[in-house]
């Protein structure tokens, strides 16, 4: 097992530009969660799974922002309408089960123009 | 006031030295972790306690759930060691982790 992944590792798009993020957690791990960290700043909680089900979204998460787990497996974090403040890192983690140790991926460092 | 804090903000210190990042927080938790992040982004979980103490190589880290109140010691700190160390909380029975906004370690020779 290679652990969380994420891709792309960074995205410079253009404000406006919609952009999808994936994340492949563990295979094991029926837990999934996504997270943003802006500049200097701890990370914040976005959104999380448990299997397929969208269990909770912050209200950081607006409208403009979807996240998918269609399978049980991998997500996918969409943003539409990309603004400047959009630009962050872009974290996944994924556990076995509630209380357990979260793993994070690498993180994809998104850059709007 | 943040659910998490975290002291200091910034250390430096020299190789060798006995280095302790302090994490308070104010909510009620099941468990408390200690999350290393070097630059470039990526994250890696050092500890997650619920009580005690946890010992790992160099890195010890304690928790007094009474005080709410967690701390991570470096023994012997190592240039290597330098990176954001990141304390966050599970509270309750929810397994999002809350987090304090890092403490950026510099160990130099």
């Amino acid at each position: 097992d290679t652990g969380v992944s994420q891709d792309p590792r960074h995205k410079i798009t253009k404000r406006g530009q919609n952009v999808t993020f994936r994340c492949d957690p563990i295979s094991e791990h029926n837990r999934l969660y996504w997270y943003r960290q802006t500049l200097g700043q701890g990370p914040e909680f976005l959104t999380y799974f448990q299997n397929e089900a969208q269990l909770e979204k912050s209200r950081l998460l607006s409208d403009r922002f979807s996240a998918e787990r269609p399978k049980g497996s991998f997500s996918t974090l969409e943003i539409q309408r990309t603004e400047q403040g959009d630009s962050a890192m872009y974290l996944c983690a994924s556990s076995l089960n509630i209380g357990n140790e979260q793993f994070f991926g690498p993180g994809t460092r998104l850059t709007v123009l | 006031k943040n659910e998490v804090e975290q002291s200091p903000q910034n250390l430096t210190a020299q190789e060798g030295e006995f280095i302790t990042i302090n994490c308070s927080y104010s909510v009620g938790i099941s468990a408390l972790h200690w999350l290393q992040q070097h630059p470039g982004g990526g994250i890696v979980s050092l500890f997650m306690l619920s009580s005690g103490k946890k010992k790992h190589g160099r890195l010890i880290a304690t928790i007094n759930i009474q005080e709410k109140h967690s701390s991570l010691h470096i023994t012997a700190s190592h240039p290597r060691d330098s990176a954001v160390y990141i304390c966050a909380v599970g509270p309750g029975t929810a397994s999002k982790l809350t987090f304090g906004t890092g403490t950026r370690l510099q160990v130099t020779l």
